[in-house]
């Protein structure tokens, strides 16, 4: 059974710090992982996608790293802001013909402090 | 582009009543999928439908069921509603065959009171 931990739970930095959120998985067999953004009391917000082919994704600011074989992925936020305030949440899809579908972790309440 | 959509935002029902939830999936998304999340949580997957079948299911009790229509949209009922089926119930869309990348509406927060 798959199981995704979320490391830290809460993250709280300065505005203008670079940051890693990191996300964990126990089974190896994945079909992809990613990561979306919640802000409180809304829906999930896609940010990256990563296929287990891949070692790593960016979009702007974010940059996700996937390390199949550890069952590590990360999420490298540059020069944070007030606005990226929220839940990361971390997904993986396992492969195999008929798994559809994403395995949550419990996600990282980051606040960024201007 | 439309993203996904879902109705209603918020409703508040008493146990054992039912409770039918409302997803328009993304523009060109053909699977729905339906996920359950308890405050301070990630998401439980309760189902998927592909082709207005259900495709997967994940570990929720008979009394959550589902339906697609042939525009892709679904629905998500709950019967018989326990004081913990109170969260936020969110639905999600993707394309068959692509990438697997979901994407997300805002979710119908449901209270059981």
């Amino acid at each position: 059974k798959q199981e995704v931990t979320q490391i830290p739970a809460a993250l709280s930095v300065p505005e203008g710090e670079n940051l890693v959120l990191n996300c964990s998985f126990t089974d190896s067999a994945i079909y992809n992982l990613q990561w979306f953004r919640q802000d409180p009391g809304k829906g999930l917000t896609s940010l990256l996608l990563i296929q287990s082919s891949q070692r790593e994704q960016t979009s702007g600011r974010l940059n996700a790293s996937l390390d199949k074989s550890s069952g590590r992925s990360t999420l490298y936020i540059a020069a944070s802001q007030p606005g990226d305030s929220a839940t990361y949440l971390c997904a993986v899809r396992n492969s195999g013909g008929s798994n559809y579908k994403l395995t949550f972790g419990k996600g990282t309440l980051l606040t960024v402090n201007p | 582009d439309a993203g996904v959509t879902q109705s209603p935002t918020h409703l508040i029902k008493t146990r054992g009543q039912q409770v039918t939830l409302r997803c328009s999936p993304k523009s060109g998304h053909d699977t729905v999928s339906w996920y359950q999340q308890a405050l301070g949580q990630g998401p439980q997957f309760i189902f998927q439908y592909y082709e207005e079948e259900e495709r997967q299911r994940g570990n929720f009790p008979d009394r959550f069921s589902g339906h697609q229509f042939p525009n892709y949209s679904s629905e998500l009922n709950v019967n018989a509603l326990l004081l913990g089926d109170s969260a936020l119930y969110l639905c999600a869309s993707s394309l068959v065959p692509g990438t697997g990348e979901l994407f997300f509406g805002e979710g119908s927060r449901l209270t059981v009171l």
